[in-house]
């Protein structure tokens, strides 16, 4: 399975764009690549999940380049509520539903 | 309605002693998991069953063993507890065993910390 490679944290003030950037170079053609969110003291939530070009939906929009080598999470006017550790997944497609997380992206927002 | 519901919330224990954390899912998913976060927050994951069959079985103790008497449950049964188990365990459950688009639910999660 492709390593990401995301930031450990990230800052932003409420009603700012947010983008987090993964990177996974290893990145294979059966591959997705998928976002969960996890709250303190939650269990991780899906978020969003692409294989290429653009997907939206009511949370948040995920940009993958025509390499697929990295994408962007990108969540629309933060609030206070945001702040959460954002993993990058990559997902074989026809894996046994084995998810590998790594270390996420703290985004911390401030007022 | 709670989807995927774990039992205890919370669990203290000594070394040494046995103990079983239980899940419960009312999605009518497939599949279900365990996963453990240890205290620096990485997500490992531990087990999985599809229809009650186990399918993915990682580097664990064998001390750990799971259960899962039906699709909607899958239980995780721990002897000998060890300090280094004190960590949060996760259920989570997903409409089939892998392909794409197949979100897992996760639960609540079990704070288990040995004395």
């Amino acid at each position: 399975l492709a390593k990401t490679t995301q930031p450990i944290s990230m800052d932003s003030y409420e009603g700012q764009e947010v983008n987090i950037t993964c990177s996974h170079n290893n990145i294979a053609t059966n591959d997705y690549i998928t976002w969960y969110q996890q709250f303190p003291s939650q269990g991780p939530r899906f978020i969003i999940q692409g294989y290429k070009t653009k997907v939206t939906n009511e949370v948040a929009s995920l940009f993958i380049p025509a390499d697929r080598k990295s994408s962007t999470l990108s969540l629309p006017r933060v609030s206070l509520s945001d702040t959460a550790v954002y993993y990058c997944l990559v997902v074989l497609s026809s894996n046994t539903g084995k998810l590998i997380f790594g270390q996420g992206t703290t985004l911390q927002v401030k007022p | 309605d709670t989807a995927v519901s774990q039992t205890p919330k919370y669990l203290v224990t000594q070394m040494g002693n046995d103990k079983s954390i239980k899940c419960e899912q009312n999605l009518g998913h497939d599949t279900m998991y365990w996963y453990k976060q240890d205290s620096k927050k990485f997500l490992k994951i531990m087990f999985s069953y599809n229809n009650k069959e186990l399918i993915i079985n990682e580097t664990v103790p064998n001390r750990f063993s799971p259960k899962s008497p039906d699709k909607a449950h899958l239980n995780l049964h721990i002897n000998s507890l060890e300090l280094g188990d004190s960590a949060v365990y996760f259920c989570a459950s997903s409409p089939t065993a892998g392909g794409a688009y197949n979100e897992q639910f996760f639960g609540p999660g079990t704070r288990l910390t040995v004395l």
